[in-house]
């Protein structure tokens, strides 16, 4: 069974803390994404990677910031969190042939800021 | 600016009272349309891709349909288990790698 995993589903932070969630796929996907959901909004992209060390920036990505060393881990950064960022991430991945549109999610880190 | 919208917010069917959930997109040059399925708590699970106006794709007892301008999800004589939020997305006219999701219809169905 394809899994995409993310590393903690709740947490709770404190305004400014540096905040890591971190993301594993085990399909050997080029891709990986990071959404965040909220209410209303949708899921909007924060960041994707297409390989390792390569990023490019979604459509919110301003206080955060990524990471991917291997293939199979795709990390959100959070330098500074606050109380705006409470929300719900998402982690996909995808091997990505044109158009096929099946994103792979993992089950969310629901972060709270305090 | 890529667009897509989804109706109703929320749907609250009784179970056997079929219905259709409707996704209207704006993007330029359509590169297919994806339909996913959300249970509360998790992660979105892939449904269907179409990919041009004429085109049906069914599961059990959901069949999504698409036009120039907007798709449909039909759900025919629903259960308890369908009751979810339901996503539709696009691929971005900028990135092919990039989705544009609406913001679901949540549905909910009585025994």
């Amino acid at each position: 069974d394809v899994k995409v995993t993310q590393s903690s589903r709740y947490l709770v932070k404190r305004t400014g803390e540096k905040v890591f969630l971190e993301c594993v796929q085990d399909m050997d996907h080029e891709n990986m994404f990071w959404y965040r959901q909220d209410p209303g909004l949708g899921l909007r992209l924060i960041y994707f990677s297409y390989d390792v060390k390569m990023k490019e920036k979604g459509d919110i990505p301003e206080g955060y910031s990524v990471s991917r060393e291997k293939k199979e881990r795709f990390s959100l950064i959070l330098e500074s969190a606050s109380t705006n960022q409470t929300s719900m991430y998402l982690c996909a991945s995808t091997s990505w042939t044109p158009n096929t549109g099946e994103l792979f999610f993992g089950e969310g880190s629901r972060l709270t800021v305090l | 600016e890529d667009q897509v919208t989804q109706s109703p917010e929320a749907l609250r069917l009784q179970e056997g009272e079929s219905s259709s959930l409707n996704c209207s997109y704006t993007v330029s040059g359509l590169r297919g349309l994806f339909w996913y399925r959300q249970d509360p708590g998790k992660g979105p699970e892939f449904l269907f891709t179409l990919y041009s106006a004429g085109e049906e794709k069914e599961k059990e007892r959901l069949k999504a349909t698409l036009t120039k301008k907007e798709s449909f999800l039909h759900i025919t004589a629903p259960k308890p288990e369908d009751s979810a939020t339901y996503l539709c997305a696009v691929p971005s006219s900028g990135s092919a790698r990039q989705l544009t999701f609406g913001s679901g219809t949540q549905l909910t169905v009585l025994p």
